[in-house]
């Protein structure tokens, strides 16, 4: 079976901190996808990134970063100098690869609630 | 260009009642998957299109939800006779499909009150 844990329920930062929202995965595949949403509080889930299994490389974006590690089986996100408008509930999810059969449903984590103050 | 749009956005019925929740896919994409979001329960799969296959399912809670998806683009999930614990923001998402590098994108839901 495939589980996502996103053990950060709540996370309260002030402007310009860095914030690193974790997230542990299981899974028996060797091949899986993983990604990271937004969900600001307008309620519509934004993608933010896409991670193949067989490619560990970490990946920078502006101001968010991700590590990906297999050996531990996290998929870490990371906001350098948060802003106030990252506040937002953000859900770590895993999908099987199409190959392994069943559809290509998304099994999300709880999500964290990341809230930054001015 | 458009994104994946949902109707009605709010949508308030009485308990025993039918709702049919509409979802416009973005353009091209074959999948289609609807999601449902409650404070207990999380982000939970409903169900999957994908193309003529078959639909996946698996996740609906019971008989009472179904899910249509009409010439591969709209879909209509039906809930009937709705119960209190149906209050949910019900989301749909599209992808390219089979066989493509497969991102989901989401619409902004409908939020559902069963009163």
């Amino acid at each position: 079976a495939q589980k996502v844990t996103q053990a950060q329920t709540e996370i309260s930062v002030v402007e310009k901190e860095d914030v690193t929202l974790d997230c542990v995965y299981e899974t028996r595949d060797t091949t899986y996808y993983l990604f990271w949403y937004k969900q600001p509080p307008s309620g519509e889930l934004v993608f933010l990134i896409r991670r193949n299994s067989f490619d560990e490389q970490n990946e920078i974006s502006g101001r968010y970063s991700w590590n990906f590690q297999k050996s531990t089986s996290s998929f870490n996100f990371t906001i350098t100098a948060s802003q106030v408008v990252d506040s937002a509930v953000y859900f770590c999810a895993l999908r099987r690869p199409r190959q392994q059969g069943g559809s290509e449903k998304l099994v999300f984590g709880k999500g964290t609630k990341l809230t930054v103050n001015p | 260009g458009a994104g994946v749009s949902q109707s009605p956005s709010n949508k308030v019925t009485e308990k025993g009642k039918d709702v049919e929740l509409r979802c416009d896919p973005i353009s091209g994409h074959t999948a289609l998957y609807w999601y449902r979001q409650s404070l207990g329960q999380g982000l939970e799969f409903l169900i999957y299109f994908q193309g003529n296959s078959a639909p996946d399912k698996s996740g609906l809670p019971s008989d009472r939800f179904s899910a249509e998806r009409t010439g591969g683009s709209v879909s209509t999930l039906t809930i009937q006779r709705t119960q209190q614990e149906d209050s949910a923001v019900y989301l749909c998402a599209s992808s390219l499909g089979a066989g493509r590098p497969d991102t989901q994108y989401f619409g902004p839901g409908t939020r559902l009150t069963v009163l």
